[in-house]
């Protein structure tokens, strides 16, 4: 069964305009962590928050984590054509095996 | 080398034939993953080894799958008896310390395999 679920499935914006991806989790973690994926490639890790921690930023990315809500956001700003990938979010389960579960994906399209 | 190194990248096989699929992971990495991943979805989850013990291989869907690690490094997945359900992209991973405890999972560009 999915532990992290993103939503939208899938989202288009124009170069310039902010980017905001969802995950929802069902059970408590250790660590969520975001990854990217372009299209038939492997997948890149963009950023890691552990369950103590509400927000980090790297670069345009900014993460949120409310693990009473179970929930995590990435948003990219300013976003470029590049950005073009899909999104995973991937969590650690509490007390579990060093084992990373990750969703189906936000597939995010952006235009010139 | 420099990064996760998965073969091969692209594998064509008949129902019923066994397959191997091998990942190379970054020197000094203790945590190894595989995940497959179907056209469209996410990642599934088949097994973690820690040097050359696997404490988690829940992930692995029937008895027809089987991985192992040698000297802590390279690592083997077999797909015996394919079927088309088993068509997919294999990605393998690896990791620092505790794997995913500790930080980041570095993937391979994965092995696509086509069952026929």
């Amino acid at each position: 069964s999915q532990q992290g679920e993103e939503d939208p499935q899938a989202l288009s914006i124009q170069e310039g305009e902010n980017a905001t991806m969802n995950c929802s989790y069902k059970t408590s973690i250790n660590n969520l962590q975001w990854y990217r994926q372009n299209s038939g490639r492997g997948l890149v890790h963009l950023i890691l928050i552990r369950s103590n921690e509400r927000e980090k930023h790297s670069g345009r990315l900014r993460v949120t984590l409310d693990t009473s809500k179970k929930s995590s956001s990435l948003l990219i700003t300013a976003s470029r054509a590049a950005d073009t990938a899909s999104y995973f979010c991937a969590t650690l389960l509490k007390g579990g095996y060093s084992t990373l579960t990750f969703g189906k994906g936000t597939m995010l399209l952006v235009s010139p | 080398g420099a990064g996760v190194s998965q073969s091969p990248s692209n594998k064509v096989t008949e129902k019923g034939k066994d397959v191997e699929l091998r990942c190379d992971p970054i020197s000094g990495h203790t945590a190894l993953y595989w995940y497959r991943q179907s056209l469209g979805q996410g990642l599934e989850f088949l097994i973690y080894f820690q040097g050359n013990s696997a404490p988690d291989k829940s992930g692995l869907p029937s008895d027809r799958f089987s991985a192992e690690r040698t000297g802590g490094s390279v690592s083997t997945l077999t797909i015996q008896r394919t079927q088309q359900e088993d068509s997919a992209v294999y990605l393998c991973a690896s990791s620092l310390g505790q794997g995913a405890n500790t930080g980041e999972l570095f993937f391979g560009e994965g092995s696509r395999l086509t069952v026929l």
